[in-house]
């Protein structure tokens, strides 16, 4: 079982939508939680950390249910900007990061 | 300035040859790392030197070998490529290892192996 789990989509979203994606973790000792950025052909890029109670940051909201092992992450009104691939992160240990493959958002005019 | 930057970006090379990447960050964080990103997108971490010092070695055949000369370099030096060694790989730097997550990656190195 792969320890982060993503629908790779893609999310195909007309501007100024609402689009909401979730990964599921395999873990349960997992500490923190992230949503990372990738553009086509570019590096990843720190997007926000996951907080226990739920967490915004503009139009951006991440959730995390440890019960069940899942994070989620919701953008609102969304921008032709937003389009990228979104990774979902979580740290094994004190020096490991492991990443999900991605879920794709594509953001249309 | 470019706070993780990595050479070359582009790789091309034939099976069987010796070839390097370079990675230096002027950030001054103490942990650095190498992951891989193969054609499915999925990012595997490889390596993680803390202050000159391997922590993390996740199953690499050894014809992989990194080299972290001072804690703003890793470096990586792969020996008798495979076919199977095309992906891109990314060199990150963080200061507090992983526990802020906030890792500051390169812009990658495309090989490919033919």
């Amino acid at each position: 079982r792969k320890e982060v789990e993503q629908d790779p989509g893609p999310f195909n979203v007309p501007e100024g939508a609402t689009v909401a994606f979730n990964c599921t973790y395999s873990n349960s000792a997992s500490q923190s939680f992230f949503w990372y950025r990738q553009d086509c052909r570019k590096e990843p890029k720190l997007l926000m950390s996951v907080y226990s109670s739920g967490n915004e940051d503009g139009r951006f909201t991440a959730q995390l249910n440890r019960a069940s092992q899942y994070i989620s992450l919701l953008i609102r009104d969304s921008k032709l900007s937003d389009s990228a691939t979104y990774l979902c992160v979580v740290t094994l240990n004190d020096y490991k990061l492991s990443f999900g493959a991605g879920t794709t958002v594509t953001v249309r005019a | 300035d470019t706070a993780v930057s990595q050479t070359p970006k582009y790789l091309v090379t034939q099976m069987g040859n010796d070839k390097s990447i370079k990675c230096e960050q002027n950030l001054g964080h103490d942990t650095m790392y190498w992951y891989k990103q193969d054609s499915k997108k999925f990012l595997k971490i490889m390596f993680s030197y803390n202050n000159k010092e391997l922590i993390i070695n996740e199953t690499v055949p050894n014809r992989f070998s990194p080299k972290s000369p001072d804690k703003a370099h890793l470096n990586l030096h792969i020996n008798s490529l495979e076919l199977g060694d095309s992906a891109v790989y990314f060199c990150a730097s963080s200061q507090l290892g992983a526990a802020d997550g906030k890792l500051f990656f390169g812009s990658g190195t495309q090989l490919s192996v033919l």
